[in-house]
């Protein structure tokens, strides 16, 4: 069964900073992964999906990696804000639809 | 595009009551939607998948007599916590995906069982 762990659990940085986020999986066989926000008692936001053949994508401020080979992929966000103040989720689709989550690591920016 | 909606946001209810959640994909139509389920700083733990016009498949451990699912149009999947306890209370999430690459998840629904 395909587990996800992300690191770390939470994150305190002061605003401007870059960071990385990073997530894991155990069973390299992954049709893609995503990696989503999550804001308090909400639902969540799709950020970036990286099918298997690729090895990043970019949108804005957040750039994810993908090395499908060793299990890992980190999400890279650029000069912090409080307003990127969250939870971030990884998410992994193997051979079926469903999402393997990890537990996600609670982000706090401040001023 | 691409809502997905879900009712309600939140909802109290007595031990022994049932308490149904609707999903809903406003703007397009789903074949497949997905139920999860989040405790507080958990991940969200899929708890069953469900096609349109067909029974849902239960994840493992998943008491399928106790969580009811329906997706009765390609709209519309409805989850139903039959006679709850306070140990059901959690955060259900239902995602909603139009092909096999897409899932857009709904806002949740926090479920207080006293």
């Amino acid at each position: 069964k395909q587990e996800v762990t992300q690191i770390p659990a939470a994150l305190s940085v002061p605003e401007g900073e870059n960071l990385v986020l990073n997530c894991s999986f155990t069973d390299s066989a992954i049709y893609n992964l995503q990696w989503f926000r999550q804001d308090p008692g909400k639902g969540l936001t799709s950020l970036l999906l990286i099918q298997s053949s690729q090895r990043e994508q970019t949108s804005g401020r957040l750039n994810a990696s993908l090395d499908k080979s060793s299990g890992r992929s980190t999400l890279y966000i650029a000069a912090s804000q409080p307003g990127d103040s969250a939870t971030y989720l990884c998410a992994v689709r193997d051979s079926g639809y469903a999402l393997n989550f990890g537990k996600g690591t609670s982000l706090l920016v401040t001023p | 595009g691409a809502v997905v909606s879900q009712h309600p946001s939140w909802v109290i209810c007595k031990s022994g009551t049932s308490v149904k959640i609707e999903c809903r994909s406003l703007d397009f139509q789903a074949t497949t939607m997905f139920w999860y389920r989040q405790f507080p700083k958990q991940s969200l733990m899929l708890m069953a998948t469900s096609n349109e016009g067909s029974k849902a498949t239960y994840e493992q451990g998943v008491e399928k007599d106790k969580f009811l699912i329906n997706h009765a149009s390609l709209t519309l999947s409805t989850l139903t916590v039959t006679s709850a306890h306070p140990e059901d209370s959690s955060f259900y999430i239902c995602s909603a995906s139009p092909s096999a690459d897409t899932q857009y998840f709904g806002p949740g629904t926090r479920l207080t069982v006293l």
